[in-house]
């Protein structure tokens, strides 16, 4: 059974820019959340999907984006980069609801804005 | 508020030696409580949960934990460490009745040869 895939695995952007990050989800799983890991924040949570809607998120600025598709997989979108959006960003799949169930994560996206 | 308190950003110790992570919770329900284990580079992979069944959970890679209400707490413990063990721990915190986790700032677990 296949893992959760993240891609790209490392990018390196300029200030501005924007950026879209990938993550497919174990097969079977509807719920894709995403989260911030960084030195000084430690791990953060973004937002949470779940059959294509947004049902958590948590306290980022407007600039983080996220959305699902039909098929499970989602991706994050950040505009306007900043230089401190540089971060591991780790994308976990399944749900948590119940106890009996737990996330399963990628590897990650580390995202370097310069 | 549910919070998740891990005490100990660094935590070293010997190989051989006793390890102990401590992570107290406060909440206001019953939590479901997990410890994940992070290496360099890589995402969180589960260690052990516990959903309520027993208060002492046996995990993966040796690790045990004991969630005990009355000191709101869920220490994650290993009789022997092995350099392998070393990386970062988080405990995480989450309710029924939405999908809401909480994560601890992680304790890092330096093995000493």
């Amino acid at each position: 059974k296949a893992g959760v895939t993240q891609t790209p695995r490392y990018l390196i952007k300029t200030r501005g820019q924007q950026v879209t990050l990938s993550c497919s989800p174990i097969s079977g799983h509807r719920s894709v959340s995403w989260y911030q890991q960084t030195p000084g924040q430690g791990l953060q949570f973004l937002f949470e999907y779940f059959s294509e809607t947004q049902r958590n998120k948590g306290n980022f600025p407007g600039r983080f984006s996220g959305r699902q598709f039909s098929n499970s997989r989602s991706e994050m979108n950040v505009s306007t980069l900043e230089l401190g959006d540089s971060a591991l960003y780790l994308c976990a799949s399944g749900v948590w609801t119940g106890g009996d169930t737990e996330a399963f994560f990628g590897q990650g996206t580390r995202l370097t804005v310069v | 508020a549910q919070s998740v308190t891990q005490l100990g950003s660094h935590v070293s110790v010997s190989e051989g030696a006793l390890v102990l992570l401590r992570c107290n919770y406060s909440s206001s329900v019953p939590p479901y409580l997990f410890w994940y284990v992070q290496y360099p580079n890589q995402g969180l992979q589960l260690l052990l949960k516990y959903t309520s069944a027993a208060t002492l959970v046996k995990g993966i890679n040796g690790f045990e934990a004991e969630f005990k209400k009355s000191e709101t707490s869920f220490h994650l413990t290993k009789p022997s460490a092995h350099m392998s063990d070393a990386a970062e721990y988080f405990c995480v915190v989450s309710y029924t009745g939405g999908f809401k986790t909480i994560f601890g700032a992680g304790t890092r677990l330096f093995v000493k040869a």
